[in-house]
This record gives structure tokens, C-alpha cells and sequence, in this order.
């Protein structure tokens, strides 16, 4: 099956970028890479998705390894708002019953 | 606030009761998701349900089972629980059935604890 590995945690200080690692070597050629947050006592919330080719946001870029076997999160200047437990998901497709894989996160302590 | 409302908000309840959550998606979306956060762990995704029929499934426990109503509001239904069974549970919702892009929007949770 299908699975994705985070580091348990990770800090970082403020105003500086920050590279949240995932790896997800039984990746399928159709599955999407999907990265979450979740902020002290709320619910998850999107951070960016992408299938190949590197993508950007508002809020973080997206960096796809060519084999797709790998995928960093990158935050450009992180801020203590940017505190929060950051995971890595892989959506399949229908060939794949759809399946839907959560890493165990990543939790960011941003110092200042 | 993402729209997705989750009620209860709380829940206390004994070993081998059974109870309901209930959860309505944003105005438009016709997927609904449910997840189970223990304590001080991650997300395990149970069940989709995308307009009415279930459509991808996760780490569900038999004890557990959930459906999707006509308006599209979802209940997910925990049966003999266990002391185990306490956690924060959540609720998404999403526009489509599960295709690549669909950002799941979350709601605020529901705490179950089972005493």
C-alpha cells in the first residue's frame, strides 16, 4: 500500500524559509501529492497540491523530485503564525478506489 | 470558519454506547470526509461519501458506519465504544468526488470522550 514518511518535527527561526521533507516512494503514476496544516486546535487546512511540475502559491511552493518518489513543502519566510503540524497526502485516482494517504506530520516550532 | 458545521461540538458518553455525529458540508460541495484524531496524533481517514453513495474508505472499524443523506448532510455512527475510541473527530467537505484537485474544506470538530 501506498504510504508517505514525514520527520516528527522540525524547527526553524523566524523570517528564514523552511523545507518540510516528504517521502512517498510507492507513489502511483496518477496519485496527486496534496500538503495540509494544522494549527493548534483548529482543523486542517490546504496548503498546495501537484501532480510533476513544481508549483507556487500565496503560501508556500511545492518542489516534486523528478521520480515523484519525494516532495518538499517550502515556506519562504516563515513567521510564528506558520506554527503548526504540516502533512503530506497522496489522493489516488479511480483506478486506486480513490485511496486518500495521510503521513503522520510534520510539526513546525518556528522560533523566534 | 470554512463553512462546514460539525454538531456536537462535545460529547461524553460510557464504554458500549453508541452515538452519532453529524456533519453538514459547505452550500455546494457533495463530497463529505470523515477523520479520527486521537490524542497528540495524526488524522486516519475512515470514510468518503460523495453525493449519497460512499466512495473511498479508510481505517474504519466495523463498529463504525456512516452514510450520506439526500441534503447531503453526513452522520457517522460509532456503535460499542471503547474507551479507545476517544478523539477528536472531523468532518470535510469537498466539491467533487475525490478527483485530484478537490481541496477538502474541514470543520471544527467533534470531541468524543468515552468514560
Amino acid at each position: 500500500d501506498a504510504k508517505t514518511t514525514q520527520p516528527n518535527s522540525m524547527e526553524s527561526n523566524e523570517e528564514e524559509p523552511v523545507h518540510l521533507p516528504c517521502n512517498h516512494s510507492t507513489i502511483s503514476g496518477t496519485d496527486y501529492i496534496h500538503w495540509y496544516r494544522q494549527l493548534p486546535s483548529q482543523g486542517p487546512e490546504y496548503v498546495i497540491h501537484g501532480l510533476t511540475s513544481n508549483v507556487n502559491n500565496r503560501m508556500a511552493s511545492l518542489a516534486i523530485a523528478e521520480d515523484r518518489k519525494s516532495s518538499t513543502l517550502i515556506l519562504h519566510r516563515a513567521t510564528l503564525r506558520d506554527a503548526a503540524v504540516y502533512y503530506c497526502i497522496l489522493r489516488g485516482s479511480m483506478d486506486s478506489n480513490y485511496q486518500l494517504i495521510w503521513g503522520a506530520g510534520t510539526k513546525l516550532i518556528i522560533k523566534p | 470558519d470554512s463553512g462546514v458545521t460539525q454538531t456536537p461540538k462535545h460529547l461524553i458518553t460510557a464504554t458500549g454506547q453508541r452515538v452519532t455525529l453529524r456533519c453538514s458540508p459547505r452550500s455546494g460541495d457533495l463530497s463529505v470526509y470523515w477523520y479520527q484524531q486521537s490524542l497528540d496524533q495524526g488524522l486516519q481517514f475512515l470514510i468518503q461519501y460523495y453525493n449519497g453513495e460512499e466512495r473511498a474508505k479508510g481505517n474504519i472499524l466495523e463498529r463504525f458506519s456512516a452514510q450520506q443523506f439526500p441534503d447531503l448532510h453526513s452522520e457517522l455512527n460509532l456503535s460499542s465504544l471503547e474507551l479507545g475510541d476517544s478523539a477528536l473527530y472531523f468532518c470535510a467537505s469537498s466539491v467533487g468526488g475525490g478527483q485530484f484537485t478537490d481541496t477538502q474544506y474541514f470543520g471544527p470538530g467533534t470531541r468524543l470522550t468515552v468514560l
